[in-house]
């Protein structure tokens, strides 16, 4: 079976700082993965997505980036944390299939920047 | 393009009564069309899911949902409320178009269920 992993589970960071979040999945092969941000009360805003090995989408332009070194291996990052940052990130996996990929999701990393 | 609007952003039952939230959707193309589930501090977990095949779709937990074209709708129900279904449910769209499979998300509702 599959499983997503993501950690830390809680991070918090003060403003400024760098920031490497990591998200592998396990049990398949040649997914496609995602990042994606939740504020708090708000819903989900997709930030990046990755079809292969060194594929990645930006959705939204911001002070963060995504790496994906390894097939199964998706990395968050930041040079330099805002405040605005703050949020609920998740990560998440789907088997392209041509029709209704669904997704499935890790337990998430709660990020706070101070 | 495509778009969902989750129309209550907060729903409010008592335990043992109906539950309906409600999703409308706008696609260009056929759209798969998905309900999740987030408990507090949780992942999104799958409840059910429609690809053209049968328009009432069964999920987990005893949720359904119906898929509506001249409505463009998909809703969820239960019939029976329990106090473990108080958490966030989202509505996804997605059109998967030159391999490329780009979900929407709704903003979510929450459903808070009432002893």
């Amino acid at each position: 079976s599959q499983t997503i992993h993501q950690w830390p589970a809680t991070l918090v960071q003060p403003v400024g700082s760098p920031l490497s979040l990591e998200c592998t999945v396990e049990g398949t092969s040649n997914p496609n993965l995602y990042w994606y941000r939740q504020a708090a009360g708000r819903g989900l805003q997709l930030l990046f997505y990755s079809v292969g090995i060194g594929q990645i989408s930006s959705e939204v332009p911001q002070n963060l980036s995504a790496s994906r070194p390894q097939d199964r291996q998706f990395i968050l990052s930041s040079k330099k944390l805002l405040l605005s940052d703050s949020g609920f990130y998740l990560c998440a996996w789907s088997k392209p299939t041509g029709t209704g990929d669904t997704q499935y999701f890790g337990p998430g990393t709660r990020l706070t920047v101070l | 393009a495509q778009s969902v609007t989750q129309l209550d952003s907060h729903v409010s039952v008592s335990e043992g009564t109906p539950v309906l939230l409600r999703c409308n959707y706008s696609s260009s193309y056929s759209p798969s069309l998905f309900w999740y589930v987030q408990h507090p501090n949780k992942g999104l977990q799958l409840l059910l899911k429609y690809t053209s095949a049968a328009t009432l779709v069964k999920g987990i937990n005893g949720f359904e949902a119906e898929f509506k074209k001249s409505e463009t709708s998909f809703h969820l129900t239960k019939p029976s409320a329990h106090m473990s279904d108080a958490a966030e449910y989202f509505c996804v769209v997605s059109v998967t178009t030159g391999g490329s499979y780009i979900p929407t998300f709704g903003r979510g509702t929450s459903l808070i269920v009432h002893p």
